[in-house]
């Protein structure tokens, strides 16, 4: 069975640090590797993601790095600011490419890293 | 867009007693999944449907859990008899899947489950 171990658990990180948040998946039959943000009381959210073929992902202050050979795949935060603040999850592809049809939208997701930036 | 819908958002019950949540997805969307979050196991997947169809109901803990997706606009999970266990906030979501890979899941709001 599929599993993603993310880490560290929790993260406190001062205003303009960097936050790193690491995960590691087993095995897969394609590379999609997305982050997902969810805030008190509200239901996670896309963040950002990262698709075949590429090792890197970058959307504003946030960078995915992606290293196939070690399964492991992180997110990095930039200048990390108070409204960051929030829980992110890792999540690898659950279901492999013989499944039935083409319903390969399952997700193994990491156990979530808190994140807390102070002012 | 409203978004995925939920309901109700806040249920207290007592064990014993039928709970039915429901769950209303994105206008559009071919695929739908309940998940159950907790701080002890985290977001876990329950059951996933592709075209009404349930394609994975692995992650349904028990006979006591069973979900419904009648039609495309409409889901429902229901725990009968609910147990002090199965208090979580179980979100619903949806997406879009076509033939490659790789979906963006669009999350509800959740409904928190206390069972006394």
């Amino acid at each position: 069975q599929q599993q993603v171990k993310q880490s560290p658990q929790s993260l406190i990180v001062q205003k303009g640090g960097i936050s790193i948040i690491n995960c590691a998946y087993e095995n897969t039959a394609f590379d999609y590797f997305p982050w997902y943000q969810q805030f008190p009381g509200k239901g996670p959210a896309l963040l950002i993601a990262i698709r075949p073929d590429v090792s890197e992902k970058k959307e504003g202050r946030f960078t995915i790095s992606f290293n196939k050979s070690a399964k492991q795949f992180s997110l990095h935060i930039m200048d990390s600011q108070p409204g960051d603040s929030a829980t992110y999850f890792c999540a690898a592809p659950r279901g492999f490419a013989f499944d039935r049809g083409s319903t390969l939208g399952r997700l193994y997701f990491g156990r979530g890293t808190q994140l807390t930036v102070w002012p | 867009d409203a978004g995925v819908i939920q309901s109700p958002r806040h249920e207290v019950t007592e064990m014993g007693q039928e709970v039915t949540l429901r769950c209303k997805p994105i206008s559009g969307h071919n695929s739908l999944f309940w998940y159950r979050q907790t701080m002890m196991r985290g977001l876990e997947l329950l059951i996933y449907f592709n075209n009404n169809v349930p394609i994975d109901d692995s992650g349904m803990p028990e006979d006591r859990f069973s979900a419904k997706m009648p039609n495309a606009s409409f889901s429902t999970l229901k725990i009968q008899p609910s147990e002090p266990r199965d208090s979580a906030v179980y979100f619903c979501a949806s997406s879009l899947e076509g033939q490659g890979v790789g979906y963006e899941q669009y999350f509800g709001p959740g409904t928190r489950l206390t069972v006394t």
